[in-house]
């Protein structure tokens, strides 16, 4: 089984900051047809996962270009350039070959 | 728009079943494979069960496989999880989810509790 290991699993950010959250696989996330099926979900407190990005750097209708998405192979980063409060939340990596997710990663406000 | 509403869950003895539904608007679901994801209390996401636009192919995970049984009905709109011999490690928010690599849109989701 691939493993998704997110890190850290808890990101205290100040309001206006960056932060950034990493995701690793256990093994290459390119797949036959050549794409890279590594998305990003936000998960705020009390409501169902919201995708922000797929196939590692696309962001989805309406989420803020604050948001980011990069990487290649096992190495995958989330960055939100100026976090807002309603950026609190949990945040999961997830490969979409075998599918498995990331331990998620919860942001806070310093 | 787009949306799924999931629907069945509830509190169940353990060694019992339950038949969770997802009703799906706003795009053609016949075209489409779809998951269910569970969540429970306090948890991570993790992957239940994927099947095909067609039904085609099923499959799941290693801890529900032999209990759980994923359906759909394309000419309903709706995809099923039939869940038996259900364990209290199954207690969680189910969800389902659109497209075999898309996870998008995702429901609300339905919580089953597994207790005596």
């Amino acid at each position: 089984d691939v493993v998704m290991t997110q890190s850290p699993l808890s990101l205290p950010v100040t309001l206006g900051q960056p932060a950034s959250i990493s995701c690793r696989s256990s093994q290459s996330l390119v797949y036959s047809d050549g794409n890279t099926y590594l998305n990003w979900f936000q998960q705020r407190p009390g409501q169902s996962p919201r995708r922000l990005i797929y196939k590692v750097s696309n962001r989805d209708s309406g989420v803020p270009d604050r948001f980011s998405g990069s990487g290649s192979g096992t190495d995958f980063t989330l960055k939100i350039s100026r976090v807002e409060a309603e950026d609190v939340g949990i945040y999961y990596c997830m490969q979409g070959t075998s599918i498995t997710f990331g331990q998620g990663t919860r942001l806070e406000i310093k | 728009q787009v949306q799924l509403v999931e629907s069945g869950g509830g509190v169940v003895q353990p060694g019992g079943s339950l038949r969770l539904s997802c009703a799906a608007s706003g795009f053609t679901f016949s075209t489409y494979g779809m998951h269910w994801v569970r969540q429970a209390p306090g948890k991570g996401l993790e992957w239940v069960a994927f099947i095909r636009y067609n039904g085609s192919s099923k499959y799941y995970a290693d801890s529900v496989k032999g209990r759980f049984t994923i359906s759909r009905d394309n000419s309903k709109n709706t995809l099923y999880l039939q869940m038996n011999s259900l364990r209290t490690e199954d207690t969680a928010v189910y969800y389902c989810a659109k497209g075999r690599s898309d996870f998008d849109p995702w429901g609300q989701g339905t919580l089953v509790t597994v207790s005596s």
